[in-house]
């Protein structure tokens, strides 16, 4: 069956330092792969996307890798900030099914001063 | 402001009465969709609609039911909620091609007693 699975573990990292979180998936053939950030009580909001033939795509402090063959993203957040606080989701279509957006259960990211 | 409004943001019910969920979107998006969210499930897709009078289920449809008459509006209708719909729920929408990303609103935190 399908599963995309993120670490479920709060990452708890301080202030300036980088956060890195991984998504790994198995039994999807992705074209293309979404992250988004999730405040508590609030909706996901959109953060990045990276399409298969992509390695790597960067925004402001936020970096994102795609590796099919690991079947893998790892997405950073650089210089982190506790306003960085929150839930991160990754977000994939099956495979020959756009539409139906299925998404990791987030890790929480904890930034301390 | 371009956004996805749903209503009511919280909503206590007793079993067996039914009971509809409002999401408008003001920006002209094809594509709209429903999901749950649960602790340690993530977010869960109920329906999802590629445009006006075209629905779709997706991963957990049994017990909602939706309509899309019009394009801006994806009401979520429970006929005969149970306390296992006890949920977090997301309206979501897009441009409706593959690889947008979803808009997301605030959520209806809805409780079946």
């Amino acid at each position: 069956s399908q599963k995309i699975e993120q670490n479920s573990e709060a990452l708890n990292i301080q202030e300036g330092k980088t956060a890195t979180l991984t998504c790994n998936y198995t039994n999807y053939s992705p074209a293309y792969l979404q992250w988004y950030r999730q405040d508590p009580g609030r909706g996901p909001v959109f953060l990045l996307l990276i399409r298969e033939n992509e390695k790597e795509k960067r925004k402001e402090r936020l970096k994102v890798t795609f590796d099919t063959t690991l079947k893998q993203s790892l997405f950073h957040i650089t210089a982190s900030q506790p306003a960085d606080s929150a839930t991160y989701l990754c977000a994939l279509d099956p495979t020959d099914s756009w539409g139906k957006l299925q998404f990791g259960a987030g890790t929480q990211v904890v930034v301390t001063p | 402001e371009a956004q996805v409004t749903q209503n009511p943001r919280y909503l206590i019910t007793v079993t067996g009465k039914k009971l509809t969920v409002t999401c408008s979107q003001n920006m002209n998006h094809e594509y709209m969709s429903w999901y749950r969210q649960d602790p340690g499930l993530g977010l869960r897709q109920i329906y999802y609609s590629m445009n006006v009078e075209v629905t779709d289920k997706g991963d957990v449809p049994e017990g909602y039911k939706v309509s899309r008459k019009e394009k801006r509006n994806f009401p979520l209708i429970l006929e005969s909620p149970s306390p296992n719909q006890t949920s977090l729920y997301f309206c979501a929408s897009s441009l409706g091609r593959a690889a947008s990303p979803l808009h997301f609103g605030n959520g209806t935190r809805l409780t079946v007693t």
